[in-house]
């Protein structure tokens, strides 16, 4: 399978602990998105790579979340001092950008965090 | 403040009825689209709408997207079990950002 995966599936852990999570987009896409889906909601942009540039982030990404995407491939979120707030689906996505027109963004099966 | 609203946000019908849902903003997009996601997986692509007015069609769903390309519909003919999901539907702004609405989590009972 070749589709987008996310590392681990399912996260819980106590308040105040910190976490972090793995996508692995598809090999040959340049763009890698982070979103975040609490239950009931469709799922909210919190930032975007292209390569290994972070080009935007949502006023959702507080101070205690930090995204990374080092080498141009992989990325990880990690959410530091977690909150019962913080419990939610996050969900990543990843496109392949070239020229002006829309590409499809692929999603990832999620990583469901749910903080005690 | 949700960009993209959906109706009716829950849907319960008889397998073999028709259903519609609806997606509406007072932004415009420059595209639409329409996912499905099942429990504990991420959304799946449907459909992408470009051009205001313009009817795609998916087997029994028929999807629209309003001239002013601000609002959006999904009809489903007949509708079967294997239709149970939650249905998304986002518009694209800017860099490619999806932006979502709350969805429309639609049962068909057998």
């Amino acid at each position: 399978d070749t589709g987008v995966s996310q590392d681990p599936r399912h996260k819980i852990t106590k308040r105040g602990q910190n976490v972090t999570f793995r996508c692995d987009p598809i090999s040959e896409h340049n763009r890698l998105y982070w979103y975040r889906q609490t239950l009931g909601q469709g799922p909210e942009f919190l930032t975007y790579f292209q390569n290994e540039a972070q080009l935007e982030k949502s006023r959702l990404l507080s101070d205690r979340f930090s995204a990374e995407r080092p080498k141009g491939s992989f990325s990880t979120l990690e959410i530091q001092r977690t909150e019962q707030g913080d419990s939610a689906m996050y969900l990543c996505a990843s496109s392949y950008r070239q020229g002006r027109s829309y590409n499809e963004q692929f999603f990832g099966p999620g990583t469901r965090l749910t903080v005690l | 403040t949700q960009l993209l609203e959906q109706s009716p946000q829950f849907l319960s019908i008889q397998e073999g009825e028709n259903l519609t849902v609806y997606c509406n903003s007072s932004s415009v997009f420059s595209s639409l689209q329409w996912y499905r996601q099942e429990p504990g997986e991420g959304p799946v692509l449907l459909v992408t709408v470009v051009t205001g007015g313009e009817v795609k069609k998916l087997k029994r769903l028929t999807f629209q997207f309003g001239d002013a390309r601000k609002d959006s519909s999904l009809h489903i003919t007949a509708a079967q079990p294997g239709d149970t999901g939650l249905y998304l539907c986002a518009g694209v702004r800017g860099a490619q950002k999806l932006v979502f609405g709350q969805g429309t989590r639609l049962t068909i009972n057998p």
